[in-house]
């Protein structure tokens, strides 16, 4: 089983749409969760800290649910310049940080 | 004023050869990582060093090696390469005491002919 996984997409959705992207992880020690965003032959960019009491910036909500293990991402209000992959992000190590990447959701969002 | 910069930007190379990236941060930082993105876009770590000494070190073939001069610089050598080793190769950096997430560079783009 992958220590982090997404569902890979591609989701296309309309200007405009409310999408939900869901992640699980395995190891139930990890310590802190993000979500990062990569553009098309860019480097990953931190997008969000997921907390556990749930977060949001701006059209983007964060959720964690330690007893399942699942973090999830909303985006409302879809704008073009979403279309990205999304990486679930967790800090596996209890020690130093070590982020393992889920392989990532790919968002079109078409006009 | 770049954060985590690369060099170089794209490596084209023939098997068998030795080649070498360099990455640099300017952020304060006190580790630094190579994380390698395969042709299935999977971002997976291969070193961390922290303070120029290795903590982290994934299944990585001895081919590898990093070198950490000091703790703004990380360079990743490699020998003897083969076609497996394509990939783009990400050099990131965080304040470890933050638990805040890394910066990443820009990537270098290893294609092994």
């Amino acid at each position: 089983r992958k220590e982090v996984e997404q569902d890979p997409g591609p989701f296309n959705v309309p200007e405009g749409a409310t999408v939900a992207f869901n992640c699980t992880y395995s190891n139930s020690a990890s310590q802190s969760f993000f979500w990062y965003r990569q553009d098309c032959r860019k480097e990953p960019k931190l997008l969000m800290s997921v907390y556990s009491s749930g977060n949001e910036d701006g059209r983007f909500t964060a959720q964690l649910n330690r007893a399942s293990q699942y973090i999830s991402l909303l985006i409302r209000d879809s704008k073009l310049s979403d279309s990205a992959t999304y990486l679930c992000v967790v800090n596996a190590n209890t020690g130093f940080q070590k982020l393992v990447f889920g392989t990532g959701t790919r968002l079109l969002v078409s006009p | 004023d770049t954060a985590v910069s690369q060099t170089p930007k794209y490596l084209v190379t023939q098997m068998g050869n030795d080649k070498s990236i360099k990455c640099e941060q300017n952020l304060g930082h006190d580790t630094m990582y190579w994380y390698k993105q395969d042709s299935k876009k999977f971002l997976k770590i291969m070193f961390s060093y922290n303070n120029k000494e290795l903590i982290i070190n994934e299944t990585v073939p001895n081919r590898f090696s990093p070198k950490s001069p000091d703790k703004a610089h990380l360079n990743l050598h490699i020998n003897s390469l083969e076609l497996g080793d394509s990939a783009v190769y990400f050099c990131a950096s965080s304040q470890e005491a933050r638990g805040g997430g890394y910066t990443f560079g820009s990537g270098t783009r290893l294609t092994v002919v």
